[in-house]
C-alpha cells in the first residue's frame, strides 16, 4: 500500500496571509489527525477527522481549522498567520476504529512564516 | 489532561550495545503507547506499540516494557548499529479522545561504529 502523502513538503509564507495542507491517507483509512511539531512545544495534536466529521480538537486558535472529504483526504487550514506558526505540519492515517489503532505518519509540510 | 515525560534527551552508545529511554504518563486511563522514530527531514516511522493489557511486548531487536501500576513504560534496543540514530518519540493514548496521541519530548539516539 501506499503510505501517506503531504502536499507541499515545504511553504514559505508572509504574516498574515492563508496557508492549505493537504494530505492523502493510506487506502482504506477513515480517520486523519493532524498534529504540529516545532523544537519547543515538540509533538502537538490539533485535531482528528473521521468520515469527515471532526471527531477530537487539541487546544490550538480557532484560526487553525480542517476538513476531510468524502474520499478520505483531509485539509488544514491556518488563517491570520503568525511567525510563531513555522512548524512542521504532520499528518497521521489510522482505519479510526478504536482508541488503540496504530497511526502512520506523512513526511510532513514544512511552513515557514517570515 | 494527559502528560507524558521522556529521559534521557539525549543518549550516545557504542554500535553493539543496548539503549534504553523511559517515559512516564500521568492518565491512568491511558491504554495504548506506541513508539516512534525519527529520521532528519522525514516523518515519525511506528516502530513497536504495547496496549495496557500487555506487559512486554518484542520485535526483533527492539522491546517495549510497561508497568501500568507506576505509569511507565520503557523501549530497549539491543544490538544497536549506526542506523538506529534517530529521534525516538513515545506517546500515550486512550482516555482523551480517539486518535489523540500526547508525545514525549523526544530522545536523540547517536549510536558510534
Amino acid at each position: 500500500k501506499a503510505g501517506v502523502t503531504q502536499t507541499p513538503r515545504y511553504l514559505i509564507k508572509t504574516r498574515g496571509q492563508q496557508v492549505t495542507l493537504s494530505c492523502s491517507p493510506i487506502s482504506g483509512h477513515r480517520s486523519v489527525s493532524w498534529y504540529q511539531q516545532t523544537p519547543g512545544q515538540g509533538l502537538q495534536f490539533l485535531f482528528e477527522y473521521f468520515s469527515e466529521t471532526q471527531r477530537n480538537k487539541g487546544n490550538f486558535p480557532g484560526r487553525f481549522s480542517g476538513r476531510q472529504f468524502s474520499n478520505s483526504r483531509s485539509e488544514m487550514n491556518v488563517s491570520t498567520l503568525e511567525l510563531g506558526d513555522s512548524a512542521l505540519y504532520l499528518c497521521a492515517s489510522s482505519s479510526g476504529l478504536a482508541a488503540e489503532t496504530k497511526q502512520f505518519f506523512g513526511p510532513g509540510t514544512r511552513l515557514t512564516v517570515l | 489532561g494527559e502528560n507524558v515525560e521522556q529521559h534521557p534527551s539525549t543518549l550516545s552508545v557504542q554500535e553493539g550495545d543496548s539503549a534504553v529511554i523511559k517515559c512516564t504518563y500521568s492518565d491512568s486511563a491511558s491504554n495504548y503507547f506506541p513508539w516512534y522514530k525519527q529520521e532528519l527531514g522525514k516523518g515519525p516511522q511506528l516502530i513497536i506499540d504495547i496496549r495496557s493489557n500487555v506487559g512486554e511486548k518484542k520485535d526483533q531487536r527492539i522491546a517495549v516494557t510497561l508497568n501500568k501500576t507506576a505509569k511507565h513504560f520503557s523501549l530497549h534496543i539491543t544490538e544497536t548499529q549506526p542506523e538506529d540514530s534517530a529521534v525516538y518519540f513515545c506517546a500515550a493514548s486512550g482516555n482523551t479522545g480517539f486518535q489523540k496521541l500526547v508525545f514525549g519530548t523526544g530522545t536523540r539516539l547517536l549510536v558510534s561504529p
